[in-house]
């Protein structure tokens, strides 16, 4: 069965900084991977996705995320991390049939 | 314009009293979930309609039951409340089985006392 691996609970960055959120799956076929963010009271926002193709993936708000096979990781990057990026963020790994699999979530704080 | 809408947004009822939820998707999709987010912020799937047809059932308690009125419509009553069902749940929708990209509504924060 497929499962997502977030390490780090709680990421601090100071502004400015790079962000390194890391996920790591678990899948017996090639996976679908996300990255959803939750701001404080609100419903998930999707980042990013890879399906197939490039591994590098681009997404909202300057995010990206390398897809690597051999490590079966999916870390999501930012270059300079924002204030307004304060959030949690969840990896999520899906087949095919739609069922998302979540990470437990990261919660990124940003240090004025 | 509201993509993925849910009502109410936070609910407050005793333990044993039965209640719903209602979402409603106007982004013409084919396919609708309902995930419950517990207080670790621990997201679960509980179910799926693909043309209010059910096709994921996860291990939720029988006092869970969704309905599908049409395929814009995924609603979820819940009967005989307990502590435990205190949770934030989130509708979600995408426009197929096949197509992996969900948008989720804003949640309903159901707090049982």
């Amino acid at each position: 069965a497929q499962s997502v691996t977030q390490l780090g609970s709680h990421v601090s960055v100071s502004e400015g900084a790079l962000v390194l959120l890391r996920c790591n799956y678990s899948s017996s076929v090639p996976p679908y991977l996300f990255w959803y963010v939750q701001y404080p009271n609100q419903g998930l926002q999707l980042l990013l996705k890879y399906t197939t193709g490039a591994t590098l993936v681009k997404g909202i708000n300057g995010f990206e995320a390398e897809f690597k096979k051999s490590e079966t990781s999916f870390h999501l990057t930012k270059p300079s991390a924002h204030m307004s990026d304060a959030a949690e963020y969840f990896c999520a790994v899906t087949l095919r049939g739609g069922k998302l699999i979540f990470g437990q979530g990261t919660e990124l704080s940003v240090k004025p | 314009d509201t993509a993925v809408s849910q009502t109410p947004k936070y609910l407050v009822t005793q333990m044993g009293n039965d209640k719903s939820i209602k979402c409603e998707q106007n982004l013409g999709h084919d396919t609708m979930y309902w995930y419950k987010q517990d207080s670790k912020k621990f997201l679960k799937i509980m179910f799926s309609y693909n043309n209010k047809e059910l096709i994921i059932n996860e291990t939720v308690p029988n006092r869970f039951s969704p309905k599908s009125p049409d395929k814009a419509h995924l609603n979820l009553h819940i009967n005989s409340l307990e502590l435990g069902d205190s949770a934030v749940y989130f509708c979600a929708s995408s426009p197929g089985t096949a197509s992996y990209e969900q948008y989720f509504g804003p949640g309903t924060r159901l707090t049982v006392t």
